[in-house]
């Protein structure tokens, strides 16, 4: 696709369940990045890949979070034993890579996780 | 650590009038400048970035924003406001060194409304 794609668009589950947050980037980036958006807030950074390996995962709350980017592609991010609080918006993004931090990181629409 | 102050949750003006979101930073080291517009239930464009060089940068739909140092500024200015301007805008920064991590720490938004 042209843009960056996540799936589902929203997802309602009950707090102790699982859930995986898929996230397709632009084809041919390098760099994939997560994000949550709390409601009122900013997105917060999880976690960035660059490849398949996770160059920096220091945004993860605690370890029910957890992500991974097999293939260097398609990245999803799960959730074990949900919390009301997991509630929010999750972004995903994605840049080439040219080893400058200029580079402009484009934006998926992003998944609405609700935890009832 | 770096972080992003924006002044004014909510601002409201009329259609052609001058729009100002302010926008602070703080960076121990060069930072690199962003402002994202997020309409609803869509994920965040980029608007414009510095990175170095002329501190006063052009955007898209007739935005720009000036980099001003001694001020620790990026404030957005548009002269004429738009309906279709109505929308969340955030400022954010980016380590200038880089390192192992491009992520984005972001403001907590500003919600522009424009009123005919």
């Amino acid at each position: 696709g042209a843009g960056v794609s996540q799936t589902p668009s929203n997802k309602v589950t009950e707090k102790g369940k699982y859930v995986e947050l898929r996230c397709d980037p632009i084809s041919g980036h390098t760099a994939l990045y997560w994000y949550r958006q709390s409601l009122g807030q900013g997105p917060e950074f999880l976690i960035y890949f660059q490849g398949t390996g996770a160059a920096d995962d220091s945004g993860l709350p605690n370890d029910r979070f957890f992500a991974v980017r097999p293939e260097g592609s398609v990245s999803t991010l799960k959730i074990q034993r949900t919390e009301r609080g997991d509630s929010a918006v999750y972004l995903c993004a994605s840049s080439s890579f040219t080893g400058r931090p200029g580079d402009t990181q484009y934006f998926g629409p992003g998944t609405r996780l609700t935890v009832l | 650590a770096q972080s992003v102050t924006q002044l004014g949750s909510h601002v409201s003006v009329s259609e052609g009038a001058l729009v100002l979101l302010r926008c602070n930073y703080s960076s121990s080291v060069p930072p690199y400048l962003f402002w994202y517009v997020q309409y609803p239930n869509q994920g965040l464009q980029l608007l414009l970035k510095y990175t170095t060089g002329a501190t006063l940068v052009k955007g898209i739909n007739g935005f720009e924003a000036e980099f001003k140092k001694s001020e620790t500024s990026f404030h957005l200015t548009k002269p004429s406001a738009h309906m279709s301007d109505a929308a969340e805008y955030f400022c954010a920064v980016r380590s200038h060194y880089g390192g192992a991590t491009n992520k984005l720490i972001f403001g907590t938004g500003t919600l522009l409304a424009v009123q005919p």
